[in-house]
């Protein structure tokens, strides 16, 4: 059974360009969760998508953004980008909601921002 | 005050060594879950919980609802075992992650 697929893997932008990144969850998988990881602030939940609703969101502006398509596949988006969102992006599948089983974790994407 | 915290931050080992990774949180939550992080950014679910103990290996994690406290342990340590260990607790509508405690296993 193939795992939870991130792509890019890395990625190099400019500020004020805006990036789409895509995951691909475990088949069966319906929820997919975003996350964004940095040296100074560590692991942080950006996003859930469930049956393709929003179902939780972190504390992130607007900039960020996500969708979840039928086949659960989704893609977060980050328009207008900032140096400080240069970070690792880590996407997550499950069967279910977050808090009720174990989440399968992909590669990343390594997003840096010039 | 972080409403996850970890101890130690870093740790360093003896293989064969029993390791014990503390996780307290103020949080509510529905579950506590223990991730594995190696160099190059993968990330590994190791255990979720919501009560008790659950045993994977040479991997046990514990958890006490009332203290708030969790904590992981890993039996006769390996330097494969070498990896930042995270621990993640909330609910559905939060998640909120420790620092992570970073395993040095030295053979």
């Amino acid at each position: 059974k193939a795992g939870v697929t991130q792509t890019p893997r890395y990625l190099i932008k400019t500020r004020g360009q805006q990036v789409t990144l895509s995951c691909s969850p475990i088949s069966g998988h319906r929820s997919v969760s975003w996350y964004q990881q940095t040296p100074g602030q560590g692991l942080q939940f950006l996003f859930e998508y469930f049956s393709e609703t929003q179902r939780n969101k972190g504390n992130f502006p607007g900039r960020f953004s996500g969708r979840q398509f039928s086949n659960s596949r989704s893609e977060m988006n980050v328009s207008t980008l900032e140096l400080g969102d240069s970070a690792l992006y880590l996407c997550a599948s499950s069967l279910r909601l977050w808090g009720e089983n174990i989440q399968y974790f992909g590669a990343g994407t390594r997003l840096s921002v010039l | 005050k972080n409403e996850v915290e970890q101890s130690p931050q870093n740790l360093t080992a003896q293989e064969g060594e029993f390791i014990t990774i503390n996780c307290s949180y103020s949080v509510g939550i529905s579950a506590l879950h223990w991730l594995q992080q190696h160099p190059g950014g993968g990330i590994v679910s190791l255990f979720m919980l919501s009560s008790g103990k659950k045993k994977h290996g040479r991997l046990i994690a514990t958890i006490n609802i009332q203290e708030k406290h969790s904590s992981l342990h890993i039996t006769a340590s390996h330097p494969r075992d070498s990896a930042v260990y995270i621990c993640a607790a909330g609910d559905n509508n939060d998640m909120r992650f420790g620092a992570g405690t970073r395993l040095t296993v030295k053979p």
